[in-house]
């Protein structure tokens, strides 16, 4: 157990449903993130949440759609995806500040099977 | 451009041996660097990290080596056992950053020999 939380840890959907994905850290960070994970490719950053505002959103689809209420949880809304969005996402939290040195703690990862 | 890259995309090691997963780096600028292990099933989890300011950092049974003048970064993970079958990845960025900046390598798939 990492502190950081993510369900459901499986998710089958088809391109016309919408469905969430739900992350909590249980570490007192401030700082949370997104990232896609497809097979054979380096981890893809696709949102960062500072203080619970985003600062980075990296030219990810309208289709995938964050949420952060309060600095221990995040979502992401997903609708209308595509096949080629099937991947593992893996939430992650960090405290930016202090050594300078930005060590992310991951979750387990959602696996996500869009027909 | 910026890229962290792996040698090899797979490694077999036997059971008791060491291991060596390599990586390179192509910002100089970098100075913070940081390994991670991904177990089937799990997200990446830290493993040891190193700064610029250092070339070898060990932790229990891993060492990290950091040759700045190749931009090479190696991870050596001594007698190696079953339970370290996993993905390893290299990240790099810098200190002071967002950890938005953070790149990370596309991974070696470690596997273990009985």
């Amino acid at each position: 157990e990492t502190g950081v939380t993510q369900t459901p840890r499986h998710l089958v959907m088809g391109m016309t449903n919408k469905k969430s994905l739900k992350c909590e850290q249980h570490l007192g960070h401030n700082a949370m993130y997104w990232y896609k994970q497809s097979a054979k490719k380096p981890l893809e950053l696709m949102f960062v949440y500072s203080l619970e505002e985003r600062v980075e959103n990296n030219s990810v689809p309208s289709r995938f759609s964050p949420e952060c209420p309060n600095s221990s949880h995040l979502f992401l809304h997903l609708h209308t995806l595509q096949p080629e969005d099937s991947a593992l996402y893996l939430c992650a939290s960090s405290q930016e500040e202090g050594s300078g040195a930005n060590v992310l703690t991951f979750g387990a990862g959602s696996r996500l099977t869009v027909l | 451009g910026e890229s962290v890259g792996l040698h090899l995309p797979t490694l077999s090691v036997q059971e008791g041996d060491n291991s060596i997963i390599n990586c390179a780096y192509s910002n100089s600028a970098s100075d913070y660097f940081i390994w991670y292990k991904q177990e089937s099933g799990k997200g990446p989890q830290f493993i040891i990290d190193i700064r610029s300011n250092m070339d070898k950092r060990q932790g229990q049974r891993v060492t990290v080596l950091l040759n700045k003048t190749v931009k090479h970064l190696s991870l050596q993970i001594a007698a190696t056992q079953p339970g370290d079958s996993a993905v390893y990845f290299c990240a790099e960025f810098l200190l002071y950053s967002s950890a938005s900046k953070i790149i990370f390598g596309s991974g070696t798939r470690l596997s273990i020999r009985p």
